[in-house]
C-alpha cells in the first residue's frame, strides 16, 4: 500500500542552522509529492511540491526533491529562523485514479534565537 | 471568504452526545475533504465530495459518521452518539478542480480545524 515515513521529532536547531527534515515513500507508480506546515492552533498549508521524479519544489527558501531511486523527498532548508518553528508533513497522492492524500505523522521543528 | 473556514473551533460534547461541525470552502472550489488529526499525528482521510456527490467515504471510521454537501458549497460532518475515541482534531480542505481531473494536483486549501473533546 501507499505510505509516508518521516524522521521523528522534535528537531531542535538554532537559528540560522542548516535544516534537513527526512521524508520517504512506498507507493505504486509515480505519486505526487507534498510538504505541508502547520503552525500552533492552524491547518495545513502548502509549503511545496514535486509532481515527477527529479522535479526540484522551492518555496520561502525550503527546498525538497523527489528521488525516485531513493523513495525520497527530503525538506531542506540552508539557514532557519524562529518563525520556522512549525510542524511539517510529507504527504503523497498517489498516481491518477484516486484523490486520498496519505501524510506522515509530522515533524515538529523548534528553532531557537 | 478568503480562505476555508470551520465551526465551531473547538467543542466540548459528553459522550453519547450528537455534534455538527461546518465546513465553508473556498468559494468556487469543486473538491472538498474531512481529515481527522489524532493528537501528535498527520490528518486521515475521512471521506470525499465533488461538488455535491460524496464520491469516497471509505475512511469514515463507522456508521456514526456522516457527511454531507447538499449544494455543492457548505459541508457538515455530523458524529452521532460520540465515544472518548472521536476526539481529534477535524479538518476541511478545498481544492479548486475536481480530484480526476488533469489539474487534480492543485493544492488543497485548509481550514484551521475543529477541536473535538468527548467528555
Amino acid at each position: 500500500g501507499n505510505s509516508v515515513t518521516q524522521m521523528e521529532g522534535p528537531v531542535t536547531l538554532s537559528e540560522e542552522a542548516f535544516l534537513t527534515i527526512n521524508c520517504t515513500y512506498t507507493a505504486t507508480g509515480y505519486p505526487s509529492l507534498f510538504w505541508y506546515v502547520q503552525y500552533p492552533g492552524e491547518g495545513l498549508q502548502l509549503l511545496l511540491k514535486a509532481t515527477k521524479a527529479d522535479d526540484k519544489g522551492s518555496n520561502k527558501g525550503f527546498e525538497a526533491t523527489y528521488r525516485k531511486e531513493t523513495t525520497s523527498f527530503h525538506l531542506e532548508k540552508g539557514s532557519v529562523q524562529v518563525s520556522d518553528s512549525a510542524v511539517y508533513f510529507c504527504a503523497l497522492r498517489p498516481p491518477s485514479g484516486t484523490y486520498k492524500y496519505i501524510f506522515g505523522t509530522g515533524t515538529r521543528l523548534k528553532v531557537l534565537a | 471568504g478568503a480562505g476555508v473556514s470551520q465551526s465551531p473551533r473547538y467543542k466540548v460534547a459528553k459522550r453519547g452526545q450528537d455534534v455538527a461541525l461546518r465546513c465553508d470552502p473556498i468559494s468556487g472550489h469543486v473538491s472538498l475533504f474531512w481529515y481527522q488529526q489524532a493528537l501528535g499525528q498527520g490528518p486521515e482521510f475521512l471521506t470525499y465530495f465533488q461538488n455535491e456527490a460524496q464520491l469516497d467515504k471509505s475512511g469514515l471510521p463507522s456508521d456514526r459518521f456522516f457527511a454531507e454537501r447538499p449544494e455543492g458549497s457548505v459541508s457538515t460532518l455530523k458524529i452521532q452518539r460520540t465515544q472518548q475515541e472521536d476526539s481529534a482534531v477535524y479538518l476541511c480542505a478545498s481544492s479548486l478542480v475536481g480530484a480526476g481531473t488533469t489539474n487534480s494536483n492543485q493544492p488543497q486549501h485548509f481550514g484551521d480545524g475543529t477541536r473535538l473533546s468527548i467528555l
